[in-house]
């Protein structure tokens, strides 16, 4: 069955680094744009980045535009999310999800969601 | 970026009752638009995609409608393991956005 599992979460100070990873398994992984979503108990659900099936096409949020970047790669079924120079509102529980269309385009729906990964921004 | 409001913000119903929810669009996203549940400390799933199409394996009591600018999501007989709370969600545009959530609970 299709599963991700999200990792690399913890607490870091503002202005530092943290690298999320996404572990994809049970689906053609390379047939599909991947995601990455974050939740905040103020925010809400917000979308944050998408990288395209081949790995060429990156989209981002503009709240994380030239701080964070996002990355796959489909020999090994993994994503991951670069995130740099952190801000206190970036902390938020962070998934990645499977875009909704295979090898259709970038629909920017989500099918299937990690379980989340938690990243707590704070001195 | 495009504003999705949803009504009410909670919601209790009965075993076997029914539910409805709105969403609302700042401007026309046409079908655009997806309903997510979630579970206490789970990920949301995808129940409903272009604005009534069940997902594959979500039981016939979830049903969506709307076109344009406002939307209706409804459960019917309402069973205890759909407590949890329901998100729009719309891709029209970019970047794609997400109602602020409903929460169900039990009378």
């Amino acid at each position: 069955q299709v599963q991700l599992v999200d990792s690399g979460g913890g607490v870091v100070q503002p202005g530092r680094s943290l690298r999320l990873s996404c572990a994809a398994s049970g689906f053609s992984f390379r047939k599909y744009a991947i995601h990455w979503v974050r939740q905040t108990p103020g925010k809400g659900l917000e979308w944050v980045a998408v990288v395209s099936e081949d790995g060429k096409n990156r989209y981002y949020a503009d709240s994380v535009k030239g701080r964070f970047i996002i990355s796959r790669d489909n020999s090994k079924n993994t994503l991951s999310l670069q995130m740099n120079n952190l801000r206190t509102e970036d902390t938020a529980v962070y998934y990645c999800a499977r875009d909704a269309g295979q090898l259709a385009g970038i629909t920017y729906y989500f099918d299937y969601w990690g379980q989340g990964t938690l990243v707590t921004v704070s001195s | 970026d495009i504003q999705m409001t949803q009504s009410p913000y909670f919601l209790s119903a009965s075993v076997g009752g029914r539910v409805t929810i709105t969403c609302q669009a700042s401007q026309d996203i046409g079908n655009y638009l997806n309903w997510y549940q979630q579970k206490p400390g789970k990920a949301p799933e995808l129940l409903i995609f272009d604005a009534s199409n069940l997902q594959t394996g979500v039981p016939s009591r979830f049903s969506g409608s709307g076109s344009g600018t406002h939307f209706t999501f409804t459960i019917s007989n309402l069973q205890p393991e759909d407590i949890a709370t329901y998100y729009c969600q719309q891709y029209d545009d970019l970047p794609p956005t997400f109602g602020p959530g409903t929460k169900v609970d039990f009378k």
